[in-house]
């Protein structure tokens, strides 16, 4: 089956602690995304990728990081910078950028801060 | 900045009922939109993309219209279910700014009751 993976669906972190979320895709898509979803809020872009080797910042990429370095994966880094992580992330991926491709989630990972 | 509301922020209907969901951008100028359907703690699922040289989009039960000249989306859904009930998100991509990316509403909760 093709689709989009995350692991763990659950991450608990320390204070202090930088933790890192999978996300992997079978799709064969260039094109992939982080988003975070807090309560009562539209999902907002941390980082996208359009190839291997490339990424962009979304609206709120401080205190994030991540690494594109084959094309069916982009972890995503939270680092102790990131002031308030807890939130529910999710991963996407669409067939290349742009406004033309439908985007497509993974099931999300649900990190708790400590 | 291009912001995206949707109205009613929830709704609770009984079974069999036609409803429909509201999803407007205060900047008009929308060159692609998406519906998603979000379960409980889960990811996004895509239910209709409506592209630059459309006006709507139909899934079965699920027909979804765009109008560019007042930038406002309505997702109609027919014989309403309670396997419906979730979160309805609506996602566009505006020409010129946010770089090409999706700008998400806070989304419709909808629940059907049997």
């Amino acid at each position: 089956d093709g689709g989009i993976t995350q692991s763990p669906k659950y991450l608990f972190r320390k204070e202090g602690q930088n933790v890192t979320l999978s996300c992997e895709q079978n799709l064969n898509h260039d094109a992939m995304y982080w988003y975070r979803q807090d309560p009562g809020q539209g999902l907002r872009l941390i980082y996208y990728s359009q190839i291997v080797n490339d990424f962009q910042k979304g609206d709120i990429a401080e205190g994030y990081s991540v690494s594109r370095e084959k094309k069916e994966s982009f972890p995503l880094t939270v680092t102790s910078a990131q002031k308030n992580p807890t939130a529910f992330y999710l991963c996407a991926s669409s067939i290349a950028k742009g406004p033309y491709n439908e985007q497509f989630f993974g099931p999300g990972t649900r990190l708790t801060v400590l | 900045k291009q912001e995206v509301t949707q109205i009613p922020a929830a709704l609770s209907v009984p079974e069999g009922e036609n409803l429909v969901l509201n999803c407007s951008f205060t900047d008009s100028a929308i060159y692609n939109l998406q519906w998603f359907r979000q379960d409980p703690g889960k990811g996004l699922t895509s239910l209709l993309l409506i592209q630059s040289s459309q006006r709507e989009q139909t899934s079965g039960r699920l027909n979804a219209s765009l109008d560019k000249s007042s930038g406002r989306s309505t997702l109609y859904i027919a014989a309403s279910q309670p396997g419906d009930s979730a979160t309805y998100l609506c996602a566009g991509v505006n020409y010129g700014g946010s770089q090409g990316n999706l700008i998400f509403g806070k989304g419709t909760k909808l629940s059907v009751k049997p």
